[in-house]
């Protein structure tokens, strides 16, 4: 059983670029977490996400940023007009639905805007 | 404003004994907790979790304490080895299903 996985595992952007971050969860696991760890820093929570639809994008800024997990395919964390704030490490995690307290995280995508 | 800390950036320990990580926390909403574990380039593992309803939990080398009354939690490792050498990241959630708050993270160093 594959663990989750996120691509690409390094990203390079100039400013005002689209950065565009996938992540496939665990197999069997229906919901998604997308998290962002700046420098020195813990992970801060983003967006939680179930197939289709979005739970919770508390974490997320409003504007830039948007966060899909369709029916089919990866969950996708799209960033619009990249800015050298957004230099980060972006981790996404999964758990199973009876288990959402369990979260399994990726290895990881390091965001660096030039 | 930070709900959950780790005032400890860093901590050495001689292999062979006790590794004491500290995490404190201010939301009383908070009543399941975890410790997470990770190594450089790669993402968080899970470590161990404790509910509020339980004040200690053990798995094998590693033991979480809970004082709720204080709003704090230890992980104990021991006996400590140096591949236990990472980020130890503590994390609080306020209920079933909520997204997890994370603490800034200490770095242990298992020394041989």
């Amino acid at each position: 059983n594959a663990g989750v996985m996120q691509n690409p595992r390094h990203l390079v952007r100039r400013r005002g670029q689209e950065a565009r971050l996938r992540c496939s969860p665990m197999k069997g696991h229906s919901h998604v977490y997308w998290y962002r760890q700046l420098p020195e820093e813990g992970l801060k929570f983003m967006v939680y996400l179930q197939k289709e639809n979005i739970i919770d994008e508390s974490g997320m800024p409003k504007e830039r940023f948007s966060a899909e997990f369709p029916k089919e395919g990866p969950s996708i964390l799209r960033i619009q007009q990249v800015v050298r704030g957004d230099s980060a490490a972006y981790f996404c995690a999964s758990s199973p639905e009876q288990v959402l307290n369990e979260q399994y995280f990726g290895p990881g995508t390091r965001l660096t805007v030039t | 404003d930070q709900q959950v800390k780790q005032n400890s950036p860093s901590l050495s320990v001689q292999e062979g004994r006790i590794s004491i990580l500290n995490c404190d926390y201010t939301n009383s909403m908070f009543d399941y907790f975890l410790w997470y574990k990770k190594y450089p380039a790669e993402g968080p593992t899970f470590l161990i979790s404790i509910s509020s309803i339980k004040d200690k939990n053990e798995d094998g080398r590693f033991t979480v304490f809970l004082n709720k009354s204080a709003k704090h939690l230890s992980l104990h490792i021991v006996p400590s080895q140096p591949g236990d050498s990472a980020v130890y990241f503590c994390a609080a959630s306020a209920g079933y299903g909520q997204n997890f708050v994370f603490g800034p993270g200490t770095r242990l160093s298992v020394l041989p």
